[in-house]
């Protein structure tokens, strides 16, 4: 069975640089798999910050932004803020119409 | 404006049905892929069901197949998950979701399943 893991938690001093990854349990991630990543705050769905490996939503600061390092999509935090504490989620498109989360991963701001 | 807003959430005892229903509004519903993607309390997300845009085929995990059911009313621009046989283990937020080119881009508030007796 797939499975999609992300580190489940994480953190960062405010101001600092952090990584999150996503990884695959069949192999390696690539823009095949469409990765995109969201942010979500308690009580509130999920927003989109970056889609498609690399591309930002409308709004979203450049402060977020998505690659692929080595076999795994990431997430990079440049300059991380206080706001910027919360869950964030990955998800693979794996064809057929079907997605795969990863667990999330709770980011604190310390 | 474009939003997409669920409802029928509720408490059931297991083995009930519930009918989640989503209402989309603001944008060519009919051009749409659709999503249910559910979160139970403190967890993750997980993927539910797809259906492609004109409600023909529909795709499930293997957690819910068998027990639910997706469709959609493009006359109404409604999308609806019909969940029978509920279990414990499906209680969670159930939300809709819009799909862009394979990546989940727009939801709705989300609606409560709780399953218990």
């Amino acid at each position: 069975q797939t499975v999609v893991s992300q580190e489940p938690s994480f953190s960062v001093s405010p101001g600092g640089t952090v990584t999150l990854t996503c990884g695959l349990s069949s192999g390696s991630v690539s823009t095949d798999y469409y990765p995109s990543w969201y942010q979500q705050t308690p009580g509130q769905p999920p927003r989109r910050l970056v889609y498609s490996t690399n591309t930002r939503s409308s709004g979203v600061p450049d402060r977020f932004s998505g690659s692929i390092l080595g076999n795994r999509a990431a997430l990079t935090i440049t300059g991380a803020q206080a706001e910027d504490e919360c869950d964030y989620h990955c998800v693979l498109y794996l064809g057929s119409g079907i997605w795969m989360f990863g667990g999330g991963t709770k980011l604190a701001i310390l | 404006e474009v939003q997409l807003v669920e409802s029928g959430g509720d408490l059931v005892q297991p083995g009930g049905s519930l009918r989640l229903s989503c209402a989309a509004s603001g944008f060519s519903f009919n051009m749409y892929w659709m999503h249910w993607v559910r979160q139970a309390p403190g967890q993750g997300l997980v993927w539910v069901s797809r259906i492609d845009s004109d409600g023909r085929s529909a795709t499930y995990a293997d957690s819910v197949k068998g027990r639910f059911t997706i469709s959609r009313d493009n006359t109404k621009n409604t999308l609806y998950l019909q969940m029978n046989s509920l279990r414990v283990e499906d209680t969670a937020v159930y939300y809709c979701v819009r799909d862009s080119r394979y990546v989940p881009d727009m939801w709705g508030q989300g609606t409560m399943v709780t399953v218990s007796s």
